[in-house]
């Protein structure tokens, strides 16, 4: 079964610093989405990757899929209290090859901005 | 793209009793949903696939006959959590697939006492 590894676990970060948060495939991944939460409420769509070597931008964050399509990574520029929350990453399992597809998610990191 | 419509947002019950939650896709005909737990300041984890007019699709270590998957219509997906114990309070969230990605529900936060 696929397994998603995020990295780190948990993050406090000072607000206007800069930081990354990374999510590991055990298998190539042909859907990878990041989403935002805050605990006890819904998510929130930052991005969807597909391609090797992909790489989306919105507002101050920035996500890349490498080109072996195992990893990807979720940047966040000069970070604001705003951006405190929950962050998950999720691959598409099984939309090509006829099986059911679904979603799972990686272990989740929790980030924190300090004003 | 497709909305969500999860209800209610938050439940509370007595230990021993038995929780519906019910997930809507309001704009969209969803042949498979998906129910996912999550505890808190943890990731969400796959429960379920609610299939239209079959049984749902269990993941590994989930029991069948606590969490109850009922998919009767294209736009209606119910969870019942049967004899609820303390230990299943938790954070229920739905999805709906669309055809380039997910639709999220906003969640039921459920309190067992």
């Amino acid at each position: 079964s696929q397994e998603l590894e995020q990295s780190p676990q948990s993050l406090i970060v000072q607000e206007g610093k800069n930081l990354t948060i990374n999510c590991t495939s055990s298998k190539t991944l042909y859907g990878l989405y990041w989403y935002k939460q805050k605990y006890g409420e819904g998510l929130i769509f930052l991005m969807m990757l597909q391609k090797g070597g992909e790489e989306k931008s919105h507002e101050k964050i920035t996500a890349k899929l490498d080109e072996k399509k195992q990893q990807s990574s979720l940047h966040i520029t000069a970070s604001q209290p705003s951006h405190a929350g929950i962050y998950l990453c999720g691959a598409d399992i099984g939309r090509y090859g006829g099986a059911t597809n679904k979603l799972i998610f990686g272990t989740g990191t929790l980030l924190a901005v300090q004003p | 793209g497709a909305v969500v419509s999860q209800h209610p947002s938050r439940v509370i019950c007595k230990s021993g009793t038995s929780v519906k939650i019910e997930c809507r896709s309001l704009d969209f005909q969803a042949t498979t949903m998906f129910w996912y737990r999550q505890f808190p300041k943890k990731s969400l984890m796959l429960m379920a696939t609610s299939n239209e007019g079959s049984k749902a699709t269990y993941e590994q270590g989930v029991e069948k006959d606590k969490f109850l998957i009922n998919h009767a219509s294209l736009t209606l997906s119910t969870l019942t959590v049967t004899s609820a114990h303390p230990e299943d309070s938790s954070f229920y969230i739905c999805s709906v697939e669309k055809l380039y990605g997910y639709t999220f529900g906003s969640g039921t936060r459920l309190t067992v006492v």
